[in-house]
């Protein structure tokens, strides 16, 4: 069946240190790619998505490229920061209802100072 | 504007008793959805609501579920009777159209004892 399959965490690094959090998924169809994020006591936030094969969705320093080829949707940040520290679910929609999504499990990120 | 605000933001119960969770959507939002996550597992989708009519839910998971959403404003998820499996955190998300972004709540966490 659809699904997303996600590192597991928890990832522990270091202020300025560069972030991958690896997504991949199997998907039916041409899927909706996502990037969710949960700081804190807050609810899910979207942080990117990609809508087609070789898309670069981008936010907040947060970069993650549609590679149909490898069926991947990596979360990468260049330097990290506290104010990072989060869980971050990938995602995906299989048709034009956006709001149906299959997620990933979740990594939770801790940024040390 | 107000977000999507779910309550309560924590409940504690006993086996078979019965809970009652509330999401209040984005106001215009015709658009609502409930998700699950269980022990830190992934977020998994139960249902969808086009106003007051149930258009998907292939999620949910038995007939100890009952979701409603009178008016097309408000929407409950009941469970009765509540069983130890139950326990997690329970989402629910709204958006203006199928195709548009859903936002999310702070979720409410069951703790089934």
């Amino acid at each position: 069946g659809d699904s997303v399959t996600q590192m597991e965490g928890p990832v522990t690094l270091s202020e300025e240190a560069f972030l991958t959090i690896n997504c991949t998924y199997t998907a039916t169809g041409y899927p909706s790619l996502f990037w969710y994020v949960q700081y804190p006591g807050e609810g899910l936030q979207l942080l990117l998505k990609a809508t087609k094969a070789d898309d670069k969705g981008s936010n907040k320093g947060f970069e993650a490229t549609y590679r149909k080829e490898t069926t991947s949707f990596h979360l990468e940040k260049g330097s990290v920061q506290v104010s990072d520290s989060a869980v971050y679910f990938c995602a995906l929609s299989l048709s034009s209802n956006t709001g149906k999504l299959i997620f990933g499990q979740g990594t939770t990120l801790q940024v040390k100072p | 504007e107000a977000g999507v605000t779910q309550f309560p933001s924590h409940s504690v119960i006993e086996k078979g008793q019965t809970v009652t969770l509330r999401c209040d959507p984005i106001s215009g939002h015709d658009n609502l959805y409930w998700y699950r996550r269980v022990m830190g597992k992934e977020i998994k989708f139960l249902l969808h609501f086009v106003k007051e009519s149930k258009q998907d839910e292939s999620g949910m998971p038995n007939n100890r579920f009952l979701a409603e959403r009178t008016g097309g404003t408000y929407s409950t998820l009941k469970v009765q009777p509540a069983e130890l499996e139950d326990s997690g955190v329970y989402f629910c998300a709204s958006s203006q159209t199928r195709n548009t972004e859903a936002f999310f709540g702070q979720g409410t966490r069951l703790t089934v004892v």
